[in-house]
């Protein structure tokens, strides 16, 4: 079992450009989450697909950001316009359909890491 | 909103002696708990994870919850230095919005040989 696999690790933007980052859940897993890593605002939700349905993107910035999930094996997360307080750890996490129940476990990847100068 | 906060900020201790995390969350109906270590630069990896009060071991590792207090409480036995890393407490409440975890903002565990 491979784990949760993001790509890339780390991404370098300019101000103003658009940064598309990968996420491949575990194989068979019907929950999919996508969550922001800073220093100062912590582990925040943005996204969750069940299903490959969007289910609840209530964290997600409105205007530059959109998440999909066109098949099963993978994920995206599209910022366009790229600012510099878009500078963070996005770490993409899986789970099977247990999820939500008080059973089963979300397993993350190891995130990737977007710097925008 | 869910406000879950974790303390100490960082906390040094010797190999081989107890460690202890804390954990206090805001929203009296979380029935869902769970331990997370991330180690630099990496994923997290979930510990322990329990959703009624008393406690749950999973190896050296034990956690408390006593839903009255809205704390919530990680106990690392014989920590090592491998141990070493960033220690996330995440919570979620029951209902329809029950998959989506609030997490704190950790715990840095450093543990001196």
């Amino acid at each position: 079992n491979a784990g949760v696999i993001q790509t890339p690790r780390h991404k370098v933007t300019g101000k103003g450009q658009e940064a598309t980052l990968w996420c491949e859940p575990i194989s068979g897993h019907s929950a999919v989450f996508w969550y922001r890593q800073t220093i100062v605002q912590g582990l925040e939700f943005l996204t969750y697909f069940r299903n490959q349905a969007p289910i609840d993107d209530s964290g997600m910035p409105k205007e530059r950001f959109s998440a999909q999930m066109p098949n099963q094996s993978h994920s995206t997360l599209k910022i366009q316009s790229t600012q510099p307080q878009d500078s963070a750890v996005y770490l993409c996490a899986s789970s099977s359909r247990d999820w939500g129940a008080n059973t089963g476990q979300l397993y993350f990847g190891e995130g990737s890491k977007l710097t925008v100068l | 909103q869910q406000k879950v906060q974790q303390s100490p900020e960082s906390l040094t201790v010797s190999e081989g002696a107890m460690a202890s995390l804390n954990c206090t969350f805001s929203d009296g109906t979380s029935n869902n708990f769970r331990w997370y270590r991330q180690h630099s630069a990496k994923g997290l990896e979930v510990l322990v994870s329990i959703f009624s009060d008393g406690e749950k071991e999973e190896g050296r590792f034990t956690a408390h919850l006593n839903r009255a207090n809205l704390h919530v409480s990680l106990h690392i036995r014989e920590p090592q230095p491998s141990d070493s890393a960033v220690y996330l407490c995440a919570v979620s409440i029951s209902g329809g919005s029950n998959y989506k975890l609030t997490f704190g903002k950790g715990t840095l565990l450093t543990v001196t040989p």
